[in-house]
C-alpha cells in the first residue's frame, strides 16, 4: 500500500524567503510522485511530477522538487516566495501499476507575509 | 483547449436524498477519476473510469457509484445522502490510465 506524509499543516514564510514543503512517501513499488497546488475555491493544479527520470524535477512558477530514494522524500522548494504562492499544497503518490489512482497527503497551507 | 468542467459547481441537498454530479473531461481524454475532499479526511480516491469501464475503486460504501459514457463524460451518484457526504467532489481526466491527471474546479455538495 502507498501513503504520503506531509510534515506541517501550515508553513509561514516572508516574501522573498525560501519555501520548503516536506513530503515523505511509502510505496511498495517504484512510485510516481506529484505536487499539486490548490487555490481557494478551485481544483488542483499540477506543479511538477517525478516519473523515474531525473531526480531533480523543475515545475511551474519556479518550484522544484528532489526525489531522494534513500530518504523516501520528495520535498518541494522555491528559492524566493511570492505573495501569489499562498495556497494549499498537496503531495501525491501513484504506484507505477498502470492505474491513475493518486494517494494524497493531508496538505500544507503556505502562508506568505509581506 | 478547454479544461475539465464539472456541473453543478454548488449543490445543497437534504439527508436521504440522492444526487448526481457531472464531469466533462478534456477533449481526447478517456480516463476520468473522482475524488472526495473534506477537511477531516483530506483527498480520497473514489473511482476511475476508462472507456466506460470502472478500472479502480476506493474504499467508499456502495451508496457511491459512477459511470462513464461513450463520449468519456462521467457522472457520479450518491444515494441516501448523509451529513458526512458534505464535501468538495473533484473530477480529474487523463489521456489514459497511468497518465498525469488534470483536475476540474469541483462540485461543492452540502447536505443538511
Amino acid at each position: 500500500a502507498q501513503s504520503v506524509t506531509q510534515l506541517g499543516s501550515h508553513v509561514s514564510v516572508s516574501e522573498g524567503a525560501l519555501v520548503l514543503l516536506r513530503c515523505n512517501y511509502s510505496s511498495s513499488v517504484p512510485p510516481y510522485l506529484f505536487w499539486y497546488v490548490q487555490y481557494p475555491n478551485q481544483g488542483l493544479q499540477l506543479l511538477l511530477k517525478y516519473t523515474s527520470a531525473a531526480t531533480l524535477v523543475k515545475g511551474i512558477n519556479g518550484f522544484e522538487a528532489e526525489f531522494k530514494k534513500s530518504e523516501t522524500s520528495f520535498h518541494l522548494t522555491k528559492p524566493s516566495a511570492h505573495m501569489s504562492d499562498a495556497a494549499e499544497y498537496f503531495c501525491a503518490v501513484s504506484e507505477n501499476s498502470g492505474y491513475s489512482t493518486l494517494t494524497f497527503g493531508k496538505g500544507t497551507m503556505l502562508l506568505v507575509s509581506p | 483547449k478547454a479544461g475539465v468542467t464539472q456541473t453543478p459547481r454548488y449543490l445543497i441537498k437534504t439527508r436521504g436524498q440522492q444526487v448526481t454530479l457531472s464531469c466533462s473531461p478534456i477533449s481526447g481524454h478517456r480516463s476520468v477519476s473522482w475524488y472526495q475532499q473534506t477537511p477531516g479526511q483530506g483527498l480520497q480516491f473514489l473511482f476511475e473510469y476508462f472507456s466506460e469501464t470502472q478500472r479502480n475503486k476506493g474504499n467508499f460504501p456502495g451508496r457511491f457509484s459512477g459511470r462513464q459514457f461513450s463520449n468519456s463524460r462521467s457522472e457520479m451518484n450518491v444515494s441516501t445522502l448523509e451529513l458526512g457526504d458534505s464535501a468538495l467532489y473533484l473530477c480529474a481526466s487523463s489521456l489514459a490510465t497511468g497518465n498525469e491527471q488534470y483536475f476540474g474546479p469541483g462540485t461543492r455538495l452540502t447536505v443538511t
